[in-house]
């Protein structure tokens, strides 16, 4: 079974620091790995994800996350937080097989204070 | 390019009332479908998916049901409402290994009086 662990509910940073919203993995193959980010009442917009290849990878408006195999983790991080970064974030992960949904962590609320 | 459209946006339904949301993907074929529903802002719990015509996987137990009647249209059903259904619901599809993440609707608000 696959599942994932997001251990903050809340991260809190001031505008221009780094930040990182942490996420932890399970899964019983090799994983694909993805993050997303939701502002009130909209869909999800993805962000990044890993399949293969660079542990580091890069996405969407300056995010970027890391693959780590051995700590089944794939943070998500930004170098200069921006105060219109805040938002829910959701790490999911899904088996690498065509069939198989994805799954979502419960999400992090990252609150970029100025 | 793809897109994905449901609807409605928002929905006010009384308790006991019949419902029905429909999803639909532009651009591509035979994608992967989900309906996932999210409660007070927060995790998102995968209700259906379905990677086929007619084909339709249930992850929890629901008073809920839902149908694939096209290979681009997901449609999620109930035939009595619960105080219970109330929250925001999400449609997404997928494909394949080259695009393996899934994109998003809009979602649906929905609350039941």
């Amino acid at each position: 079974a696959q599942s994932v662990a997001q251990p903050e509910d809340q991260v809190n940073v001031a505008e221009g620091n780094p930040l990182t919203v942490k996420c932890t993995y399970s899964v019983s193959g090799n994983p694909y790995l993805f993050w997303y980010v939701q502002y009130p009442n909209r869909g999800l917009q993805f962000l990044l994800k890993y399949i293969t290849g660079d542990n580091l990878v890069k996405g969407s408006y300056g995010f970027e996350a890391e693959f780590n195999k051995s700590q089944t983790s794939f943070h998500l991080k930004k170098p200069s937080a921006l105060v219109s970064d805040s938002a829910l974030y959701f790490c999911a992960v899904r088996d690498m097989g065509r069939n198989t949904p994805l799954v979502f962590g419960k999400g992090t609320r990252l609150s970029v204070i100025a | 390019s793809q897109t994905i459209h449901q609807w409605p946006a928002t929905l006010v339904q009384p308790v006991g009332s019949p419902l029905s949301l429909e999803c639909t993907v532009e651009g591509t074929s035979n994608p992967n479908l989900y309906w996932y529903r999210q409660a007070a802002g927060r995790g998102l719990q995968l209700l259906f998916y379905s990677v086929g015509i007619g084909q339709i996987s249930s992850e929890v137990p629901q008073n809920l049901s839902a149908s694939r009647p096209q290979d681009r249209q997901f449609i999620l059903s109930s035939k009595k409402l619960l105080l219970s259904d109330s929250g925001f619901y999400l449609c997404a599809w997928s494909s394949g290994v080259v695009r393996p993440e899934a994109f998003f609707g809009q979602g649906t608000r929905l609350t039941v009086v």
